[in-house]
């Protein structure tokens, strides 16, 4: 079974619109992470935000929030007020192991092609 | 956050050589680096995790003796392709993960063309 899962190939958004990309993931361990990272067309993966399977509020960074429910395994990342630098893939992604360890492996989805339009 | 690089950023090459690619952590101690393979328009494909001083954990399907992965220092790790052909150009790239964060660091990547 795939560890995360991206249901959206593509999603299209306007620009000052807000968007949410669509994560889900399976898991058996009680302590996980949670990833977004963005890779525009130069290749780069940018992180962007985090959020581990303890913590009770769901993560924000900038523009950037990540809508976390546990009981439904999903990790869906909101991005608010889109720009025209926003079109990129994103890639959910999840890491298994012990709180706060570092060093397992990520798994990552297949990706969401975003593309914000004026 | 923390610095990856990757050398080259590009290289092209001829069928049957040997191409290396660097990743170094600049401004941290990676204790664990993990190269990926990723092809276009597709996800990141993990090739092997490397952890400083030991052999490299590769994962199924991917060769080792195709894919030599080093990792001397706990800032540096490289990735050896040998005897290149065609079908193994891609984009690499790697990442390194430290205590200190939560999130791995990616470098920039590397896109091999093996004519």
């Amino acid at each position: 079974a795939q560890k995360i899962t991206q249901t959206q190939p593509g999603m299209f958004v306007q620009e000052k619109e807000a968007v949410t990309l669509d994560c889900t993931y399976d898991t058996s361990d009680q302590s996980y992470g949670l990833f977004w990272y963005k890779q525009p067309s130069s290749g780069e993966m940018i992180f962007l935000i985090y959020q581990g399977s303890y913590d009770e509020q769901n993560a924000t960074e900038g523009r950037y929030s990540l809508n976390f429910q546990k009981a439904r395994k999903s990790a869906n990342l909101v991005i608010s007020a889109s720009q025209l630098g926003d079109s990129a893939m994103y890639f959910c992604a999840m890491r298994e192991g012990r709180r706060g360890s570092t060093l397992g492996r990520l798994y990552f989805g297949r990706g969401t092609q975003l593309t914000v339009w004026p | 956050g923390a610095v990856v690089s990757q050398h080259p950023s590009w290289v092209i090459c001829k069928s049957g050589t040997s191409v290396k690619i660097e990743c170094r952590s600049l401004d941290f101690q990676a204790t664990t680096m993990f190269w990926y393979r990723q092809f276009p328009k597709q996800s990141l494909m993990l090739m092997a995790t490397s952890n400083e001083g030991s052999k490299a954990t590769y994962e199924q399907g991917v060769e080792k003796d195709k894919f030599l992965i080093n990792h001397a220092s706990l800032t540096l790790s490289t990735l050896t392709v040998t005897s290149a052909h065609p079908e193994d150009s891609s984009f690499y790239i790697c990442s390194a993960g430290t205590s200190y964060y939560n999130e791995q660091f990616f470098g920039p990547g590397t896109r091999l063309t093996v004519l």
